[in-house]
């Protein structure tokens, strides 16, 4: 039950694009479509923000969209805004009734 | 609305016991499984485990098989997690998160605020 593999950070000016992957094996991310993706303001709890790989959770902006390929999952994040700088983890699913997290990704919006 | 509210903050020292507590409101309790999840100051998420609200059967991370132990009182709709033998590397923050109703299968959705457990001599 290894972490998930995450960047430490990304960054991107207002307006752009950015992809954080997430890097499992095929003992997680590879076997189900089970990837979900939680982004992490300081001091607060996390908030899901994608579920089941690429669906959107209650009231979260299509800005947020969610794939994978192969044991590799992805978040991307379009018009970059100030409010989406956070910490953001992915989370998949592991067999046997487990979870693993990602090491989580800081990202700074310039 | 959906709301988990847990225990407040904990000191102990090294070797003592702590358990925590997360009190749902606002949905069926019984329907929902339930997950523990921790995060050690300036570091990531992890999952510690989660229970079956219908059954009380539960499935915990390797890494704390043996040390943890999560319950439930389906008539007070909480939750309850204790961990044993505590270090000075189980400083952290323990949150929470409601599982889904279909089974094992469905992450956290809705957070507690997170219970800080700080362990120190």
């Amino acid at each position: 039950q290894s972490a998930l593999t995450q960047p430490a950070s990304v960054s991107g000016s207002p307006g752009q694009s950015i992809t954080i992957s997430c890097t499992g094996t095929s003992s997680d991310v590879g076997s189900y479509n089970l990837v979900s993706w939680y982004q992490q303001h300081p001091g607060k709890a996390p908030k899901l923000m994608i579920h089941v790989g690429t669906k959107r959770a209650s009231g979260v902006s299509d800005r947020f969209s969610g794939s994978k390929s192969g044991n590799t999952a992805s978040l991307t994040i379009s018009g970059l805004q100030a409010e989406d700088e956070a910490d953001y983890y992915c989370c998949s699913y592991a067999g046997s009734n487990t979870w693993v997290f990602g090491g989580g990704t800081k990202l700074t919006v310039l | 609305q959906v709301q988990l509210v847990q225990s407040g903050a904990e000191v102990k020292k090294p070797g003592a016991s702590v358990k925590a507590s997360c009190k749902a409101s606002g949905y069926t309790f019984s329907s929902y499984y339930m997950h523990w999840v921790r995060q050690a100051p300036g570091q990531g998420l992890e999952w510690m485990g989660m229970i079956s609200p219908r059954d009380g059967s539960t499935m915990y991370a390797r890494k704390f098989q043996g040390r943890v132990t999560v319950t439930r009182d389906t008539s007070t709709s909480t939750v309850y997690m204790e961990l044993s033998s505590l270090r000075s590397e189980d400083t952290a923050v323990y949150y929470c998160g409601r599982g889904g109703s279909s089974g094992w299968y469905d992450p956290p959705d809705v957070w507690g605020q997170g219970t800080t457990v700080t362990v120190s001599s």
